[in-house]
């Protein structure tokens, strides 16, 4: 079975300070990892993913994220975070030997940028 | 270009009341999924097909049938709604294949009184 946490509900930064939200995932193949972010009252937009290659994967809005298979962690990182990137953002890993297109999400991290 | 759209955007239905959510993608995506959201416990999947007349369980299909008739549409009925089907249901889309990136739809609020 696959599962995802995300230990933190909820992350509070300053505007301009390195933002990081946390995932740990757990898979019994080789894992794809995805992060999506989540505005007020709309969709799951897709943020960035990890299939191979690369640890550090670059996503949109200036967002990156680290895979770490030792740790089996996926963090979310941005150098400098805007009052703009409040909103909840999901971590989602697929087991790369299981069938079918499968995600498991995470909790959701509520990140509050504060001007 | 729309991408995934559903209908209706919210409903409000009585105990033991039937309902449909339709699901409709335009970027000719073999996959399609079926999730539902509730506060703390992230996204969960209820159904999903690999193409045009198939479906399959997913983590939480209990109280929910689903068809695919056609490989753009995807719906989801609820029979019987029961006040515990209270959520936000969001339908995805997919390319086929492992690692394919799933595209969301806007979502459905529903409220089961």
């Amino acid at each position: 079975a696959q599962s995802v946490a995300q230990p933190e509900d909820q992350v509070n930064v300053a505007e301009g300070n390195p933002l990081t939200v946390k995932c740990t995932y757990s898979v019994s193949g080789n894992p794809y990892l995805f992060w999506y972010v989540q505005y007020p009252n709309r969709g799951l937009q897709f943020l960035l993913k990890y299939i191979t290659g690369d640890n550090l994967v670059k996503g949109s809005y200036g967002f990156e994220a680290e895979f770490n298979k030792s740790q089996t962690s996926f963090h979310l990182k941005k150098p400098s975070a805007l009052v703009s990137d409040s909103a909840l953002y999901f971590c989602a890993v697929r087991d790369g030997g299981a069938a079918g297109n499968k995600l498991t999400f995470g909790g959701g991290t509520r990140v509050l940028v504060k001007p | 270009n729309a991408g995934v759209t559903q209908t209706p955007k919210f409903r409000v239905l009585k105990t033991g009341q039937s309902m449909t959510l339709l699901c409709a993608q335009d970027m000719n995506h073999e996959y399609m999924y079926w999730y539902r959201q509730d506060p703390g416990m992230g996204l969960r999947l209820i159904h999903y097909s690999v193409g045009e007349g198939t479906t399959a369980k997913g983590e939480v299909p209990d109280g929910y049938n689903v068809s695919r008739l056609k490989k753009q549409n995807f719906l989801l009925g609820l029979e019987s709604a029961a006040p515990s089907q209270t959520s936000v249901y969001f339908c995805a889309s997919s390319l086929a294949g492992p690692g394919r990136t799933q595209y969301f739809g806007p979502g459905t609020r529903l409220t089961v009184l």
